[in-house]
């Protein structure tokens, strides 16, 4: 299907386990971007990045890695997940200043 | 330091009736803004969009009002139908290389369409 998908749609983990959140997208997009949403906060950006094997931080990156081999591909990973990385995570991708989200995974963290 | 600052949480109006969401920012470097509209369950979706060279931009019942000086813009929806009841976020990009690319968001304001 065309667009920008995400797997899993939901998830639940335990503190300290390693979690990949995985984003696709078919339009060749050069920018991918992580988002997190929480309650009070809208959306702050984790990661992202402008081409395949370039990507930078954004606003709350701690305890978030990204990697990007593949100009399709933005996983995401919680190398040790935390109660406070329980949220509802975007991907998105553009090519110019909109941007194209995911439907999101919820994660939870017990 | 919030950029961009959405200061009303929840907006409740009367189907027909005009709906105006507002949104403040601090950043001067700031040259394009986006609203975006999110249902429950789903990833946020493009609204409507305006430069920093225009004060207004319209597309069907939506229209978003730019005032630089003020560093304020505007989302109108009119007339406002139950469907439209969602968060709507505002959101800011601007800056030199890469960043322009980047979106920063203020915190989505609710919508509430009564029948």
């Amino acid at each position: 299907d065309a667009g920008i998908t995400q797997s899993p749609r939901y998830k639940i983990t335990e503190t300290g386990r390693q979690v990949t959140l995985m984003c696709h997208q078919t339009w060749s997009h050069s920018y991918m971007f992580w988002y997190r949403q929480d309650l009070g906060h809208g959306l702050r950006l984790i990661y992202y990045s402008a081409a395949a094997d370039i990507t930078d931080k954004g606003e709350v990156p701690d305890g978030y890695v990204v990697s990007r081999s593949k100009t399709e591909n933005f996983p995401l990973t919680l190398e040790s997940a935390t109660r406070s990385q329980t949220s509802v995570y975007f991907c998105a991708s553009s090519y110019y200043n909109e941007q194209f989200f995911g439907p999101g995974t919820r994660l939870t963290v017990l | 330091d919030q950029q961009v600052k959405q200061n009303s949480p929840s907006l409740s109006v009367q189907e027909g009736r005009i709906s105006i969401l507002n949104c403040d920012y601090t950043n001067s470097m700031f040259d394009y803004f986006l609203w975006y509209k999110k249902y429950p369950a789903e990833g946020p979706t493009f609204l409507i969009s305006i430069s920093s060279i225009k004060d207004k931009n319209e597309d069907g019942r939506f229209t978003v009002f730019l005032n630089k000086s003020a560093k304020h813009l505007s989302l109108h929806i009119v007339p406002s139908q139950p469907g439209d009841s969602a968060v709507y976020f505002c959101a800011a990009s601007g800056g030199s290389g890469g960043s322009n690319y980047k979106l920063t968001f203020g915190k989505g304001t609710l919508l509430t369409v009564n029948p």
